[in-house]
């Protein structure tokens, strides 16, 4: 267990919908980083947050878009998804802005 | 849980047998890099890591090579386990304060 954790764990929904991923961080972890994961692809960086700040930004669509909040938890939102938005999302969370990086078990995103 | 890379490349090993996994990086500027675990259904789980100030770097069963010449790093797994089976990423950090960027992943395979 790496002390992330991510809900849903499964997420179907339908094309055009608009849905909302959240991600609670270690315990004094700073960083929250948010990863695609799609089932012939190796991660895909998506967006960073630095205690409550975006950081860095990395392949996300407009359609996307994530926050971080004062208790540090994040939640990402994907709107007008469309079927290629099927994927394993993952929140990861670090002490630094470079520190190793402890993953959440993932929300599974299936668009119908 | 679903796997992920279907069409990864893949490594088949011999229980009690060592394992090599390969991963070639992009950036010779990259100064900080890790090896993730995957098993099926899971999040990324931390390895081991080497900073490339260093050549080698041993932990519990497993060793990291680094040689920045050729921009190519290793995963040696020793007395390979079948819990060791799973798909296994590289991750370089191009840059103090960038991301990491993950290479595309191995599966290893460990047959009885």
């Amino acid at each position: 267990d790496s002390g992330v954790t991510q809900t849903p764990k499964h997420l179907i929904t339908a094309t055009g919908q608009r849905v909302t991923l959240r991600c609670s961080p270690r315990s004094g972890d700073l960083s929250v980083y948010w990863y695609q994961q799609s089932l012939d692809q190796g991660l895909q960086f998506l967006i960073q947050y630095y205690n409550g700040e975006e950081r860095a930004k990395g392949n996300i669509l407009e359609r996307f878009s994530a926050q971080q909040f004062p208790d540090l938890h994040s939640e990402l939102n994907l709107s007008s998804l469309e079927l290629g938005d099927s994927a394993l999302y993952f929140c990861a969370s670090s002490g630094g802005r470079v520190d190793e990086q402890f993953f959440g078990p993932g929300t599974r995103l299936t668009v119908l | 849980g679903e796997s992920v890379g279907l069409h990864l490349p893949t490594l088949s090993v011999q229980e009690g047998d060592n394992s090599i996994i390969n991963c070639a990086y992009s950036n010779s500027a990259s100064d900080y890099f890790i090896w993730y675990k995957q098993e099926s259904g899971k999040g990324p789980q931390f390895i081991i890591d080497i900073r490339s100030n260093m050549d080698k770097r041993q932990g519990q069963r497993v060793t990291v090579l680094l040689n920045k010449t050729v921009k190519h790093l290793s995963l040696q797994i020793a007395a390979t386990q079948p819990g060791d089976s799973a798909v296994y990423f590289c991750a370089e950090n191009p840059r103090y304060g960038q991301n990491f960027v993950f290479g595309p992943g191995t599966r290893l395979s460990v047959l009885p």
